[in-house]
């Protein structure tokens, strides 16, 4: 199995706290990227990383924001939470032409 | 600009009979196309990958799928179903977009199987 991790793996805040996902991989791939999946939408694309420092938006960008300090670690902020951004978040790591994901992290905002 | 459409949004089959999911795609780039399971309350497992090699791709389980570029479509299938394949299914095409690679997902197919 691809080495990735994801932390917190379930987190329930308030509506305008912000939040922070944590995605660590062990595989030293270029390309991190991070989904929400929500029913009825399969997972749609927040923000991607092509390398350190490198980063762009996808298609459900607003209100997320990610950094990349080091090649194995890709955050995804929540500056200030809304009941929407309730949902269930990926990470993913592009390997040999595939992805492979984390195991989810489980976002409940109140 | 690329594209995933899952044709069916729920498949139903009975055990022992043919599974077929549909998936069509738009890509202005030679697309490389995915199949991932998700079972639930769990992650997401590569089912099998066509990366513009043999155009009939075998995968794990028993299924295989068929990239046919003239009709841009990547349909799923499996000769006999079997109840552990009751779980979510995802058709994703992977292309270049602004030179870097994205993975687009459709909007995944519920796949029930009855006994």
């Amino acid at each position: 199995d691809a080495g990735i991790t994801q932390s917190p793996r379930h987190k329930v805040t308030e509506t305008g706290t912000p939040v922070t996902l944590r995605c660590h991989q062990t595989e030293n791939h270029r390309y991190m990227y991070w989904y929400r999946q929500d029913p009825g939408h399969g997972l749609r694309l927040i923000h991607y990383s092509y390398g350190v420092k490198d980063t762009d938006k996808g298609e459900v960008s607003d209100g997320y924001s990610v950094s990349r300090s080091k090649t194995e670690d890709f955050l995804l902020t929540l500056e200030s939470a809304t009941s929407s951004q309730t949902s269930v978040y990926f990470c993913a790591i592009m390997g040999t032409g595939e992805l492979f994901f984390g195991e989810g992290s489980r976002l409940t905002v109140l | 600009a690329q594209s995933v459409t899952q044709l069916d949004s729920h498949v139903s089959v009975s055990e022992g009979t043919p599974v077929l999911l549909r998936c069509n795609y738009s890509s202005s780039y030679s697309p490389s196309l995915f199949w991932y399971v998700q079972h639930p309350n769990k992650g997401l497992q590569l089912l099998l990958k066509y990366t513009s090699a043999a155009t009939l791709v075998k995968g794990i389980n028993g299924f295989e799928a068929e990239f046919k570029k003239s009709e841009t479509s990547f349909h799923l299938t499996k000769p006999s179903a079997h109840m552990s394949d009751a779980a979510e299914y995802f058709c994703v095409v992977r292309g270049l977009s602004g030179g870097s690679y994205i993975p687009t997902f459709g909007r995944g197919t519920s796949l029930i199987v009855h006994p």
